[in-house]
């Protein structure tokens, strides 16, 4: 089946440690997102990347790392500079030039 | 960057009702998307949009892309219990950047 694998699901970390999320694509998207979702706040950008070994900062970067060394794959680090690392990311693919991304199941995550 | 601004922000309707929400921008948008989020799990696209004044339709979803290019609507006829979640309404902010996102309808059906 073709998809967007996130994992884990669900994650705890201690305050002061990174830690890193997959995300995994076999749609042969060029394309990856990873976005942040908090209560009420809907979906936010940290970082995407149209094409390996490239990638920009969205709107909320800071205290976020991210490599795009393969097409299939995007993990999203977070770092103990973030400051409030606490939310539900969502990994999404699409096309190049294609407007309509698809959706992993997302990762929760919880710092202790 | 871009905001879309959603309404309502949470809706609490009877089972069998209709359910009417909209997203409007500051600016044009040459394509409108409409998902929907369970609880814990990602948003799964359910209509794009991508000319004005387009009405189409998936089920018992229907969505219109506003003529002004501005604005777009999501109805969903004779609501089931399943039909619980966000709806969040997107966009590509210009071009080929990624997309944008309201905050999202949350919405609640009553048996």
């Amino acid at each position: 089946d073709g998809g967007i694998t996130q994992s884990p699901k669900y994650l705890f970390r201690k305050e002061g440690q990174n830690v890193t999320l997959s995300c995994e694509q076999n749609l042969n998207h060029d394309a990856m997102y990873w976005y942040r979702q908090d209560p009420g706040q809907g979906l936010r950008l940290i970082y995407y990347s149209q094409i390996v070994n490239d990638f920009q900062k969205g709107d909320i970067a800071e205290g976020y790392s991210v490599s795009r060394e393969k097409k299939e794959s995007f993990p999203l680090t977070v770092t103990s500079a973030q400051k409030n690392p606490t939310a539900f990311y969502l990994c999404a693919s699409s096309t190049t030039g294609g407007t309509e991304a698809f959706f992993g199941q997302g990762t929760r995550l919880t710092v202790v | 960057g871009q905001q879309l601004n959603q309404s309502p922000q949470s809706m609490f309707i009877q089972e069998g009702e209709d359910v009417s929400m909209n997203c409007t921008s500051s600016s044009i948008f040459n394509t409108w998307l409409w998902y929907k989020q369970d609880p814990g799990e990602g948003p799964v696209l359910l209509i794009a949009l991508y000319k004005a004044g387009e009405l189409t339709s998936n089920g018992r979803l229907t969505a219109q892309f506003g003529i002004t290019r501005k604005d777009s609507f999501l109805n969903i006829s004779a609501s089931i219990p399943s039909d619980v979640g966000i709806y969040f309404c997107a966009g590509p902010d210009s071009g080929n950047t990624p997309l944008v996102f309201g905050k999202g309808t949350r919405l609640s059906v009553i048996a």
